[in-house]
Formats: structure tokens, sequence, C-alpha cells
């Protein structure tokens, strides 16, 4: 079956850094992207990993190993604003969300 | 608009009300999906639409459950009989290119929010 595994809830501190953990188990694998979804926002883009390794985007970076079934998005330089739930999906041939990891920031 | 637009927003109904929701996703995009997100959970898959083809509609819970693309554009989630389990954020999503043959994000509208009493 379809698993998709993220820790539920997260905290830290403004500056910091955070790494949001992911591991699945899906019956195909075509990428895995993480989302940023803000409380009754829409999910918004973050990143896209198709091969093993890791992808920086600014304060942003995302890994992924293919073999272990596992990905992590890290957070740098931690804001207030980046208090938000992280939602970690598979693309196969729709795209499967864990339920997502909710991330409060504290000064 | 520039992104994908839903509507309405916000709806309450009684249960046993049908209910209609929109989706106008990003002018020219060919994938369209629905997807269902109850509170503190992540999205489930709906229904996958590629122009006006249905191509998946494995996700939909029940019969009560209908979703329509018919020009290619526009879509409507219409769920019948509606029940209080029914309540969740409805979500849809576009992408420019066939989901099945192209990398790419989907890009995602705020939700229609529905509470059933």
């Amino acid at each position: 079956g379809q698993n998709i595994d993220q820790p539920t809830e997260m905290t830290a501190t403004e500056g910091a850094i955070v790494q949001i953990n992911c591991t699945y188990q899906t019956s195909g694998f075509n990428g895995l992207f993480w989302y940023q979804q803000h409380a009754g926002e829409a999910p918004t883009f973050l990143s896209y990993n198709v091969l093993d390794g890791l992808e920086e985007k600014g304060r942003f970076s995302s890994f992924l190993s293919r073999s272990k079934g596992y990905s992590y998005l890290l957070l740098k330089e931690l804001q207030m604003k980046d208090s938000a739930s992280y939602l970690c999906a598979v693309r196969e041939a729709k795209l499967i969300f864990g339920t997502g990891t909710r991330l409060q920031v504290f000064p | 608009g520039a992104g994908v637009s839903q509507s309405p927003r916000y709806k309450v109904a009684k249960r046993g009300q049908d209910v209609a929701l929109r989706c106008d996703p990003i002018s020219g995009h060919v994938s369209l999906f629905w997807y269902q997100q109850a509170l503190g959970q992540g999205p489930e898959f709906l229904t996958y639409f590629q122009n006006e083809a249905q191509l998946d509609k494995s996700g939909l819970p029940s019969d009560r459950f209908f979703a329509e693309r018919p020009e290619g554009s526009v879509s409507t989630l219409k769920i019948q009989r509606t029940q209080q389990e029914d309540s969740a954020v409805y979500l849809c999503a576009s992408s420019p290119r066939l989901w099945t043959t192209n990398t790419g994000e989907l890009f995602f509208g705020e939700g229609s929010r529905l509470t059933v009493l």
C-alpha cells in the first residue's frame, strides 16, 4: 500500500535550523515534492527531488535517498513566517501526500 | 486571475443537501486534480482530469461524489446528500502539462471549506 510518514508537530526558535523528515513506501515513484501550507491557505510549492542528493534553494534545502525511501526538508535561519504545515508528497500516477508536519517557530 | 480560483470559499450545508464546488484552473492547464483535506491532515486524492477526460476517480469516497470538466477548463465537484463526514476543505490543483509524462508541480487553489451540519 501507500505510506508516507512525517512527524505531526515540531517546534523551533527563530534563527535556528530545523529538519523535517519524510519516509515513504509507495507502489511507484517519480519524484518527491515538499509544499508549504499556511493555515487556511493553498499549499505552495517549495521543492522537487527526483534524483538522490541535496537541492538547495535559498534558506530551504531538500534531500532525497531513493534507496532508503527517505527525504528531508531543511529550513535555515528560521523566521516567524515559517510557522506553517510542511507537506511531503510522492509523485506517481497522482500526487500522494503525507499528513503534514506542523512547524511552530517561537521568538 | 493568475492563479487557481475556487468558489465558494465557504459553504455550510444541512445534512442531505446537495452541493457544487467550482474550480477555475490556470488558463491553458491540461491536468486538474481534486483533493479533500480534513482538519490537521494532508490532502487526500479524489480525482484527476486530463483536459476533459476523467482518467482516475479512484479516490472518490462514494457514489455521492461526482466530478466533471466538460470543456477541459472549469471543473465542478458535486456532492449529493451531504453527510457530516463530508466536512472538509476541497482543494483543486492544476498543472500545465500531462501529469503522467512530465515533471512540474501542481498549483493549488485556496480551497472550498464545506461544513455539513
